[in-house]
């Protein structure tokens, strides 16, 4: 069975530092994609980063980088020089080819930026 | 423009009625999803529709009918409201159903049953 497991429910950091969020899967699937979603207070999902399974190189967009490591399935989300307004739930995704279409959601983690 | 819309967004009813919500996209995606949020902000999938086929019907009572009249359109009624059904609702849309396929969500209709 698929499973994503976020085990930080909650995490400060100072603002301008980075910080990583952990996201762990499981999947006996060789194709699937990983997936960063943010959920601010206001309430939308907006979509922040994918990685493919066949992606060699770690995924980046802006300040959003994912530290993908197959042998142990994991794939962090590290968000550089954090802001202010990056305070919000995150959440991990994955879908498998083999999921019969379906897209799975760790628990979140509520980042909190200090000024 | 709003890529993925939903109507209302907020809705508050009283056990036992009947309400619908709609969802429309705009990015001429073939793949729309419909998710529950819950209270403790866990989010699941109830139903999917690639090319107005239902490809996901997930363990949800059948008193949730989704209902695509066309790609861009996908919207969800609710018979006979019970308390349990409070939660934000999403919807999303994806170019395809694959698993590499990126899904851009809706704001959310968060529904209050009393």
């Amino acid at each position: 069975a698929q499973k994503i497991t976020q085990t930080q429910p909650g995490m400060f950091v100072q603002e301008k530092e980075a910080v990583t969020l952990d996201c762990t899967y499981d999947t006996s699937d060789q194709s699937y994609g990983l997936f960063w979603y943010k959920q601010p207070s206001s309430g939308e999902m907006i979509f922040l980063i994918y990685q493919g399974s066949y992606d060699e190189q770690n995924a980046t967009e802006g300040r959003y980088s994912l530290n993908f490591q197959k042998a142990r399935k994991s794939a962090n989300l590290v968000i550089s020089a954090s802001q202010l307004g990056d305070s919000a739930m995150y959440f991990c995704a994955m879908s498998v080819r083999g999921g019969g279409f379906k897209t799975i959601f760790g628990a979140g983690t509520r980042l909190f930026v200090k000024a | 423009d709003t890529a993925v819309s939903q109507t209302p967004k907020y809705l508050v009813t009283q056990m036992g009625n009947d309400k619908s919500i709609k969802c429309e996209q705009n990015l001429g995606h073939d793949t729309m999803y419909w998710y529950k949020q819950d209270s403790k902000k866990f989010l699941k999938i109830m139903f999917s529709y690639n090319n107005k086929e239902l490809i996901i019907n997930e363990t949800v009572p059948n008193r949730f009918s989704p209902k695509s009249p066309d790609k861009a359109h996908l919207n969800l009624h609710i018979n006979s409201l019970e308390l349990g059904d409070s939660a934000v609702y999403f919807c999303a849309s994806s170019q395809g159903a694959g698993w590499d396929e990126t899904q851009y969500f809706g704001p959310g209709t968060r529904l209050l049953v009393l």
